[in-house]
């Protein structure tokens, strides 16, 4: 069964500070790799990885996917208090004849709360 | 701001009520999702639409009845629910089979709560 597990739970800090997010995996046919930031509402997608060692960017946050040791991290640089929330990732499980359902396999998540 | 719009946003239902959760996106998608989220856990997937054909179903319980009316809507039907039921239902959709963009996009769900 595929299965996706993050670390730490949960983690506090303070604004400014840099945090690192780990999501390790092991999926079947792996294809691609989600993460997720949800605050009280639905999952907003962050970024998806399908190649090992190609890092990709967004303002503070980043990600880097390493396919030959099964994991991902989430870097968030200078955090903000509007940081906090909980960042999920998780991987597509293949459907039938090879197609990539929205079946995802989720992690358990980590809260992440930023004090000022 | 998400393409994928849900409603109701909030729900309360009696366990002897019948009421809908629908869901709209126009970003040309194919196959479309109902998730089901508990506080403090990861989304449950429960159904997925591909070409407004069921093609997954999570052994859900009847009384969860999903319907792909067209390919930018999705409905689920709620019938005799039970009071854990109670939860985040999200709705979610994507381009279907296996691209390098195959990203999965999710409304901002209806939280319903069965009294």
């Amino acid at each position: 069964e595929d299965k996706v597990v993050q670390s730490p739970l949960s983690l506090v800090v303070h604004e400014g500070d840099t945090v690192t997010l780990n999501c390790s995996y092991e999926v079947t046919n792996f294809r691609s790799l989600l993460w997720y930031k949800q605050e009280k509402k639905a999952p907003t997608f962050l970024f998806m990885l399908t190649s090992s060692g190609i890092e990709k960017k967004s303002g503070r946050l980043s990600s880097i996917l390493d396919k030959k040791e099964l994991f991902s991290i989430l870097n968030i640089t200078a955090t903000q208090t509007g940081d906090s929330a909980v960042y999920l990732c998780a991987a597509p499980r293949l459907g039938a004849g090879g197609t990539s359902y929205g079946k995802l396999t989720f992690g358990q998540g980590t809260i992440l709360t930023v004090h000022p | 701001d998400t393409e994928v719009t849900q409603t109701p946003k909030h729900l309360v239902m009696g366990m002897t009520n019948k009421k809908s959760l629908k869901c709209e996106q126009h970003m040309g998608h194919r196959a479309m999702y109902w998730y089901k989220q508990k506080a403090k856990k990861p989304p449950e997937l429960m159904f997925v639409y591909s070409y407004e054909k069921l093609s997954i179903n999570e052994s859900v319980p009847s009384r969860f009845s999903p319907e792909c009316p067209n390919s930018s809507l999705l409905n689920l039907h709620l019938h005799a629910l039970q009071p854990e039921d109670s939860a985040l239902y999200l709705c979610a959709s994507s381009q279907p089979g296996l691209r390098s963009g195959n990203t999965i996009y999710f409304g901002e769900g209806s939280w319903l709560t069965v009294v």
